[in-house]
């Protein structure tokens, strides 16, 4: 596609369940990057990959949290035993080889954890 | 530790011009670059600086002064659109974001 995708756009579950989410990063692009934003937030820095491995990881909150990009491509966000606190908007962003300070995000999962 | 400073909310007139300001701490840097959020939506890429000065995009204008850690972007021409949270974000390795000035434009 032309963009960052991502999915699934809305997501809702209950306290406890395990939950992925997915981003497709636009062609091309090394650099991925996860943020979670919450209402009237800034988007806060969760884990970026360089490729396939993991540049930085130090913003996932615990080790509830987990990422893979297997292929240096499609990346999953993998949350396990969700909790309340949990509720927010997962921003996926990919930046191409060379580029400064510019991101390209996608439209955004929103989880619901009940 | 890292953290990006902004006002929280700004204010503004048609036609105006506003300045959002950010002051950065961060371990490393390399540049800083702003972003606009409207309601809903995803952040788009405004302007990046990499050096000292300003860039110009348009209407919209970006400083940096690495000595005194701290940028600011410039909107002018303000149209009722422009309505939205702009968000500063500094680069080392990874790239953090401060939490947003929303900017309000009075008719």
């Amino acid at each position: 596609g032309a963009g960052v995708s991502q999915t699934p756009s809305n997501k809702v579950t209950e306290k406890g369940k395990y939950v992925e989410l997915r981003c497709d990063p636009i062609s091309g692009h090394t650099a991925l990057y996860w943020y979670r934003q919450s209402l009237g937030q800034g988007p806060e820095f969760l884990i970026y990959f360089q490729g396939t491995g993991a540049a930085d990881d130090s913003g996932l909150p615990n080790d509830r949290f987990f990422a893979v990009r297997p292929e240096g491509s499609v990346s999953t966000l993998k949350i396990q035993r969700t909790e309340r606190g949990d509720s927010a908007v997962y921003l996926c962003a990919s930046s191409y080889r060379g580029s400064a300070g510019e991101l390209f995000f996608g439209e955004g999962s929103r989880l619901t954890v009940l | 530790g890292q953290s990006l400073e902004q006002p929280s909310e700004v204010t503004a007139v048609e036609g105006a011009i506003v300045q959002i300001n950010c002051t950065y701490q961060t371990s490393g840097f390399y540049g800083l670059s702003w972003y606009q959020q409207h309601d809903g939506g995803a952040p788009t890429f405004l302007s990046y600086n990499g050096l000292d000065g300003l860039e110009e995009t348009g209407r919209f204008s970006s400083f940096l002064s690495r000595s005194d850690s701290y940028g600011y972007l410039l909107l002018q021409e303000l149209q009722m659109k422009d309505s939205a949270s702009y968000f500063c974000a500094a680069r080392d390795d990874k790239i953090i974001f401060g939490k947003g000035t929303r900017l309000h434009i009075l008719p």
